[in-house]
């Protein structure tokens, strides 16, 4: 079956716009989280969905941030007035339920480049 | 402040040699999780360890939480190339049923020499 999917694989965008990343997760998966890696750092948790809700969005940065999930499948993150702090690989996973006992499935990631 | 340390940062070795990587904490955590990160995709589960203590092995690869369960190590014999990667680990805190939030190490990047 087919694994998480990001879109677009790469972002490039000027300092300032406005970017929308996808994450397309495991099908029947409820639980989903989006992670920003830095280079050379581990993924930084950014927020969790279960389900349509934001069940913790505690690592949101700021509130340029924020991530929606209308029908419990397909997020997105969207990031306003980019700054090029914000350059880096924001990852997305999926998990079953969102157990503590459940595997989070990652996909390849969405590069952003801001400059 | 970076709650999971991971030592060391970089490691280069030949294949064949053994190597150990540490993954240490001053928090406790309900479980640690293992990954396995290659350039350009996102990090895979290798392991899960729950109980203080616990050892699991996976092929080559030897998994340890520590007692106190706060910190974790892996172990891996007989290196081969096809090892090299990022290796992350990653805390799961609180109890219940809910995993929102997991805690990354920085990763240590492991090269594997022919």
């Amino acid at each position: 079956g087919a694994g998480v999917s990001q879109t677009p694989s790469n972002k490039v965008t000027e300092k300032g716009k406005y970017v929308e990343l996808r994450c397309d997760p495991i099908s029947g998966h409820t639980a989903l989280y989006w992670y920003r890696q830095s280079l050379g750092q581990g993924p930084e948790f950014l927020i969790y969905f279960q389900g349509t809700g934001a069940a913790d969005d505690s690592g949101l940065p700021n509130d340029r941030f924020f991530a929606v999930r209308p029908e419990g499948s397909v997020s997105t993150l969207k990031i306003q007035r980019t700054e090029r702090g914000d350059s880096a690989v924001y990852l997305c996973a999926s998990s079953l339920e969102g157990r503590s006992t459940d595997t989070q499935y990652f996909g390849p990631g969405t590069r952003l480049t801001v400059l | 402040t970076q709650l999971l340390e991971q030592s060391p940062q970089f490691l280069s070795i030949q294949e064949g040699e053994n190597l150990t990587v540490y993954c240490n904490s001053s928090s406790v955590f309900s479980s640690l999780q293992w990954y396995r990160q290659e350039p350009g995709e996102g990090p895979v589960l290798l392991v899960t360890v729950v109980t203080g203590g616990e050892v699991k092995k996976l092929k080559r690869l030897t998994f340890q939480f520590g007692d106190a369960r706060k910190d974790s190590s892996l172990h891996i014999t007989a290196a081969q190339p096809g090892d090299t990667g990022l290796y992350l680990c990653a805390g799961v805190r609180g109890y219940g049923g809910s995993q929102g939030n997991l805690i990354f190490g920085k990763g240590t990047k492991l090269s594997v020499k022919p």
